[in-house]
């Protein structure tokens, strides 16, 4: 069985530029979560979704971040404009259900100098 | 009330010897506790995990230990080996199905 796949494994862009995630969860997956993770904390849920729908985004700074999950499958996360604060790790998981197991990505590693 | 506290940040432990990490909670809501693993350059892996109706649950070399009454959880490692060497975190799900993350702890077994 296919994992998580997170791509790209590394970006370094600079203050107030714009990036993007993309994840694609295993298959047959309905829940699937966007992590930030930044050096020495544990992650931080960033968004939820079920399906195509999101079901928690209560952490999501929207007034910079964004992400959406077309046709319930595969994900992209977007910061426009990035701030150097940003700069951590960005998990993406997958359940089979929501409340189940979560499998993880190998995560992208931001660097905003 | 909503944080997972987790002791102690890093630890060095000899070949063979036991690994103890512990955690703290408040909120009794919380219904699920897992313990993840974490190897550099990965992401996090689902290591064990306990519910709060049971005080201990063991998989191999791995034993959780859970005290409802202190609201602390705690994760041993027997035996412990260089191939364990890794970031652990500890973390608890609310009625929500959102899991609460411990900090980490930078786990060193020395050979």
């Amino acid at each position: 069985e296919a994992g998580v796949a997170q791509s790209p494994r590394y970006k370094i862009i600079e203050k107030r530029q714009s990036v993007a995630f993309w994840c694609n969860p295993i298959s047959g997956h309905a829940t699937l979560y966007w992590y930030q993770q930044i050096l020495g904390q544990g992650p931080k849920l960033l968004i939820q979704f079920q399906n195509n729908g999101v079901v928690d985004d209560s952490q999501l700074p929207k007034d910079r971040f964004s992400a959406e999950r077309l046709k319930g499958v595969d994900s992209t996360l977007k910061i426009q404009p990035a701030k150097l604060e940003d700069s951590a790790v960005y998990l993406c998981a997958s359940s089979s259900q929501r409340g189940g197991e979560a499998f993880f990505g190998q995560g992208t590693r931001l660097t905003v100098v | 009330q909503q944080q997972v506290k987790q002791s102690p940040q890093s630890l060095i432990v000899q070949k063979g010897g036991i690994s103890i990490i512990n955690c703290a909670y408040e909120n009794t809501a919380f219904d699920y506790f897992p313990w993840y693993q974490q190897f550099p350059g990965k992401g996090p892996a689902l290591l064990i995990a306990i519910r709060p109706d049971v005080s201990e649950k063991k998989e191999g070399r791995f034993t959780i230990s859970f005290n409802k009454s202190a609201k602390q959880f705690s994760l041993h490692i027997m035996d412990s080996q260089p191939g364990d060497s890794a970031t652990y975190f500890c973390a608890a799900k609310d009625s929500n199905y959102q899991l609460i993350w411990g900090a980490g702890t930078k786990l060193i077994i020395k050979p």
